[in-house]
């Protein structure tokens, strides 16, 4: 079946730091790859997705590469800042279902000035 | 841009009360979904719509109801509410048919409903 995998949190940064969210998926055909990030109080927000194998995703600062090989789809960013404090999903939706978008656990990451 | 609203941010309600959860999208979306979302769990798929009337079950549909008798809107029922049901509710919608992958579901703030 589908299904994805992302690192426990919480994770605690400082500032500037270089950051990495780890996520691995299990898919039959071509999924498409997406990174939501939900702010505190807030629903959820698209941050970036990956339609095909070898895409980069990227937005704010943030990059993801879409890697059939490994089935992986780790989220980085070079240097955090505080107002990324937030939690980050993983998810995916199967080839031709996007009704069945399916998220990964969620990532809790602070960033401490 | 688009917009998904919600009609409460917060809810107390005492066990075995029916309790409804609105969510309205102004962008035209055909498809909406209720979620349910708990620490360490993710996101769970309650229910969702690919049209007027039409709805189909998510993987957690027992003790939910759902309503979509306008395109716009999307209700989340509990018929008699319980404990193991106080969570976040998200309501999300999408443009795009049910069959193409590549699209972006769009959220509403949250419903955090405590059931005493």
């Amino acid at each position: 079946g589908n299904s994805v995998t992302q690192m426990e949190g919480p994770v605690t940064l400082s500032e500037e730091a270089f950051l990495t969210i780890n996520c691995t998926y299990t898919a039959t055909g071509y999924p498409s790859l997406f990174w939501y990030v939900q702010y505190p109080g807030e629903g959820l927000q698209l941050l970036l997705k990956a339609t095909k194998a070898d895409d980069k995703g990227s937005n704010k600062g943030f990059e993801a590469t879409y890697r059939k090989e490994t089935t992986s789809f780790h989220l980085e960013k070079g240097s955090v800042q505080v107002s990324d404090s937030a939690v980050y999903f993983c998810a995916l939706t199967p080839y031709s279902s996007a009704s069945k978008i399916i998220f990964g656990s969620g990532t809790r990451l602070s960033i401490r000035p | 841009d688009v917009k998904v609203t919600q009609s409460s941010r917060y809810l107390v309600k005492r066990t075995g009360e029916k309790v409804f959860l609105e969510c309205v999208q102004d962008m035209d979306h055909e498809n909406m979904f209720w979620y349910r979302q708990d620490p360490g769990l993710g996101l769970r798929l309650i229910y969702f719509s690919y049209d007027v009337k039409m709805k189909e079950k998510g993987d957690i549909p027992e003790g939910y109801s759902v309503s979509r008798e306008k395109k716009e809107r999307f209700s989340l029922i509990l018929e008699s509410a319980s404990t193991n049901q106080t969570s976040m509710y998200l309501c999300a919608s999408i443009a795009a048919g049910i069959f193409d992958n590549q699209e972006t579901q769009y959220f509403g703030p949250g419903t955090r409903l405590l059931v005493l």
